[in-house]
């Protein structure tokens, strides 16, 4: 079945270090979001991206979306203590009906201070 | 936050046991969804519903059946819970055409 592979599992940083997710399929993707699961809580969507190529920014958060539409990365400028938690990609499942999304596993993210 | 709450927060039982999980939500929003999370498997769609009386598997559906009578209400059940499936529990909802998804503060439940 359609998969979104997810790397890496986890990243420990230093506070002020630069922070990268990538989330990758082989199967084209109409548009991919972006979730943060904060320890203990529940996941928060973050973005959608839908364009080949689209670059959004929030605050010090980037997401890209690849030109061929198979790969999505998030990239976080200067960690802070505030960025721990998990993160993951969603890409909307083809098989099933509207709505029905396919979660990466997951970036554990901790940040030493 | 969406106005999503689910409820058991916390629930223990009894392999064997039946167990209805409950989802509600005050959004009026067409789609809802049960996740379970697990370690190392991130978040797995059990059952999905697009409308009152309207659902449909999800990748890990065995050994649970779902209702929703009502848009506010989607119910989980597991019939004869089991040990694999101790878990947390997220219901989801989002809009018809919005794809992001709004979850709710999960159920843990732990089956001894």
């Amino acid at each position: 079945g359609q998969q979104v592979m997810q790397i890496p599992q986890y990243q420990h940083v230093q506070e002020g270090e630069d922070f990268t997710t990538y989330c990758n399929s082989s199967t084209t993707l109409s548009n991919i979001q972006w979730y943060k699961q904060r320890p203990g809580g529940h996941p928060v969507f973050l973005i959608q991206l839908v364009k080949s190529g689209e670059v959004k920014k929030q605050k010090r958060l980037t997401f890209q979306f690849g030109e061929a539409k198979k790969n999505s990365s998030l990239h976080i400028t200067a960690t802070q203590t505030t960025d721990v938690g998990t993160y993951f990609c969603a890409a909307m499942n083809y098989g099933g009906s509207q709505g029905n999304l396919i979660f990466g596993k997951g970036t554990k993210l901790s940040v030493k201070p | 936050d969406a106005g999503i709450t689910q409820s058991p927060r916390h629930k223990v039982t009894e392999t064997g046991t039946p167990v209805t999980l409950r989802c509600h939500q005050t959004e009026n929003h067409r789609y809802m969804y049960w996740y379970r999370q697990d370690p190392g498997h991130g978040l797995r769609l059990i059952h999905y519903s697009y409308g009152v009386k309207d659902t449909d598997k999800g990748e890990v559906s065995d050994g649970y059946s779902v209702s929703r009578s009502k848009t506010e209400d989607f119910l989980l059940t597991l019939e004869s819970a089991t040990s694999s499936q101790t878990s947390v529990y997220f219901c989801a909802i989002s809009e018809w055409q919005s794809y992001e998804q709004y979850f709710g503060p999960g159920t843990r439940l732990t089956v001894t």
